[in-house]
């Protein structure tokens, strides 16, 4: 079946501009994370979403991140006002699961460039 | 202290060599542990879980020791195609539901 969609795979913009990062999971799937990687590091964890409840915002940066996550499914992960420590490959995924997390299903990431 | 460390590697190892990587992780209410293999320049996929009383899947090993907070990952027989870099992920418990992620490991097999 479709694994986890996101799009556009690459995004050059210049500093200061808004970006929107789509994330489409699997069906089914009640969790989803947005995480982020630099070149050569390890992830980075920014938002979670677990059903109907309040999402885990711990891991946003600063105030010019934002996330929603409509109907339950898809999601948009957005970032005002673009600097170029913002460069890095965002990555979605979900997961099946609830309490006790479980195996991710990630996306093919966006790599983000802010010039 | 990070919430979950690694030794970043590299490790590199002949072809047929048993490789072992160790992770610690700070919380001791951590619920649930994982292994990910990550391929350069692509996404993390799941490469086994790791389960209370230590579990199996070929030739990968993998086990926890909570009185001493670590998982560990023993890779017997290595193969070209095991190069990679192995993350240590953990379920940090109630309150934190998300999963956390180390650095990771990198291992080079050589021929």
């Amino acid at each position: 079946g479709a694994g986890v969609s996101q799009s556009p795979s690459n995004k050059v913009t210049e500093k200061g501009k808004d970006v929107e990062l789509r994330c489409d999971p699997i069906s089914g799937h009640t969790a989803l994370y947005w995480y982020r990687q630099s070149l050569g590091q390890g992830l980075e964890f920014l938002i979670y979403f677990q059903g109907n409840s309040a999402p885990d915002k711990s891991g946003l940066p600063s105030d010019r991140f934002s996330a929603e996550r409509t109907g339950g499914s898809v999601s948009t992960l957005t970032i005002q006002r673009t600097q170029q420590e913002d460069s890095a490959v965002y990555l979605c995924a979900s997961s099946p699961d609830t309490g006790r997390g479980g195996a991710l299903h990630f996306g093919n990431g966006t790599r983000l460039t802010v010039t | 202290r990070k919430e979950v460390e690694q030794d970043p590697g590299p490790f590199n190892v002949p072809e047929g060599a048993t490789v072992a990587f160790n992770c610690t992780y700070s919380n001791s209410a951590s619920q649930s542990f994982f292994w990910y293999r990550q391929d350069c320049r692509k996404e993390p996929k799941l490469l086994m879980s790791v389960y209370s009383s230590g579990n199996e899947d070929g030739r990968f090993t993998a086990q926890l020791n909570r009185a001493s907070q670590y998982i560990s990952l023993l890779i017997r027989d290595s193969k070209l195609s095991d190069s990679a870099t192995y993350l240590c992920v953990v379920n940090m418990g109630t309150g934190r539901r998300a999963l956390t992620f180390g650095s990771g490991t990198r291992l080079q097999v050589q021929p």
